[in-house]
């Protein structure tokens, strides 16, 4: 069935390192991948996502990567900030679908 | 302009009660879909309606169902309810189902006793 992985379940950096979060996908149709932040009692802010023509997309200090042969897709943070952390999600879907598939999310704390 | 509004913001139930969660879309946003997310997980599909028509269903009971209003609001119903649907129920809006871009509201925590 369509499952999503995520790792780390948790990441703690210091102010100023990068934070890498991975996730692996199953159904080999999905060619839309977000990534979501939550943070505490709010819902999930979209914050970035890729499409399965492009294999990089970068907004500053975020930076998506997929490779579609591996099924695998990663979110990038630099200059991690303290305003970082939160619980970051990912997740795929297919063509014009309705339906997101998330992983189980990655709580990412910097230190300052 | 304002995001996606939910309400109530928090509610308590007692098991086998019905509940009724709202939701408004972002102005223009005519998809609605609903969201179960459990303390600890990612969020769960539940439905998605589109110009009032359900356009998809997750892996959840009969007990939960939902509506869109020709205004694009929709409400979310989930009958006899269980302990373990207590959750945050999120609500998501997008421009057209076709639309990949899904935007969330702040949810409602609903528990169950």
């Amino acid at each position: 069935g369509e499952n999503v992985e995520q790792h780390p379940s948790t990441l703690s950096v210091q102010e100023g390192d990068s934070a890498v979060i991975k996730c692996t996908y199953s159904d080999s149709a999905s060619n839309y991948f977000p990534w979501y932040k939550q943070e505490l009692g709010k819902g999930p802010q979209l914050i970035i996502d890729i499409r399965s023509n492009v294999g990089e997309k970068k907004d500053q200090r975020i930076a998506v990567t997929l490779n579609k042969t591996a099924k695998h897709f990663s979110l990038h943070i630099t200059e991690t900030q303290p305003e970082d952390s939160a619980v970051y999600f990912c997740a795929a879907s297919r063509d014009s679908s309705y339906k997101l598939i998330f992983g189980s999310g990655t709580r990412l704390l910097v230190r300052p | 302009d304002a995001g996606v509004t939910q309400s109530p913001t928090h509610l308590i139930k007692t098991r086998g009660q019905h509940v009724t969660l709202r939701c408004s879309p972002i102005s223009g946003h005519k998809s609605v879909s609903w969201y179960q997310q459990v303390l600890g997980q990612g969020p769960q599909f539940i439905f998605q309606y589109y110009e009032k028509e359900e356009r998809g269903r997750g892996n959840f009971p009969d007990r939960f169902s939902a509506r869109q209003f020709p205004n694009y609001s929709s409400e979310l119903n989930v009958n006899a309810l269980l302990l373990g649907d207590s959750a945050l129920y999120l609500c998501a809006s997008s421009f057209t189902q076709g639309t990949y871009e899904q935007y969330f509201g702040p949810g409602t925590r609903l528990t169950v006793t």
